[in-house]
């Protein structure tokens, strides 16, 4: 059964940083594209960042361009966001999700964590 | 960027009735069109992808068509279990995006 857990959120301070992670389990994770995704309260949903199997390459939206950070370990099956410099306008459910074909599918998500950016 | 833009944003329905989602696209994408269900407080669940393509395990009381521009999510027959909010998300191009979701309550 593919599990997807993730961890590290929190309440933290305009300007600071968090690190997020999403803990892999029940499918061969270094074989998978992932995402972040994120959902700020009663609001839609905004795709955030992308990587690739590998690691090799990234993606990210414009709105945290320059900001986070969407990295892999493969042999921790583990997937991050280091986020910096963060904004109120940061805070959200902050979910990560596989990606299968036709690509940027998210067919696997996990129940998310919560960013609260607020002095 | 391209824009997704469902209608209606909510809508009140009964159990039993069809029910019908609508998404645009603000340029076309072919049929790399996705729909999601979300309940309150979970995380979302992947309908339908490539337009039309049922995800394994969900019901075929829900379909969707369409391509280019315009898509449709249909529910036939309205479940208790399918009150939800529902997103549409195009795979065409990075970035990906979502429609602002379509609240399906009980009349």
């Amino acid at each position: 059964e593919v599990q997807l857990v993730e961890s590290g959120g929190g309440l933290v301070q305009p300007g600071g940083s968090l690190r997020l992670s999403c803990a892999a389990s029940g499918f061969t994770f270094s074989t998978y594209e992932m995402n972040w995704v994120r959902q700020a309260p009663g609001k839609g949903l905004e795709w955030v960042s992308y990587i690739s199997s590998s690691g090799s390459t990234i993606y990210y939206a414009d709105s945290v361009k320059g900001r986070f950070t969407i990295s892999r370990d493969n042999a921790k099956n583990s997937l991050y966001l280091q986020m910096n410099s963060l904004r109120a306008e940061d805070t959200a459910v902050y979910y990560c999700a596989t990606e299968s074909d036709p690509g940027s599918t998210f067919d696997y998500w996990g129940q998310g964590t919560l960013v609260t950016v607020s002095s | 960027d391209i824009q997704m833009t469902q209608s209606p944003s909510s809508l009140s329905a009964s159990v039993g009735d069809r029910v019908t989602i609508t998404c645009r696209a603000s340029l076309s994408i072919s049929s790399f069109l996705n729909w999601y269900q979300q309940k309150p407080g979970k995380a979302p669940k992947l309908l339908i992808y490539a337009a039309s393509r049922l995800q394994s395990g969900v019901p075929p009381r829900i379909s969707g068509s369409g391509s280019g521009t315009d898509f449709t999510l249909t529910i036939s027959s309205l479940q208790p279990e399918d009150f939800a909010t529902y997103y549409c998300q195009q795979s065409y191009r990075t970035p990906p995006a979502f429609g602002q979701g379509t609240k399906v309550e009980i009349k």
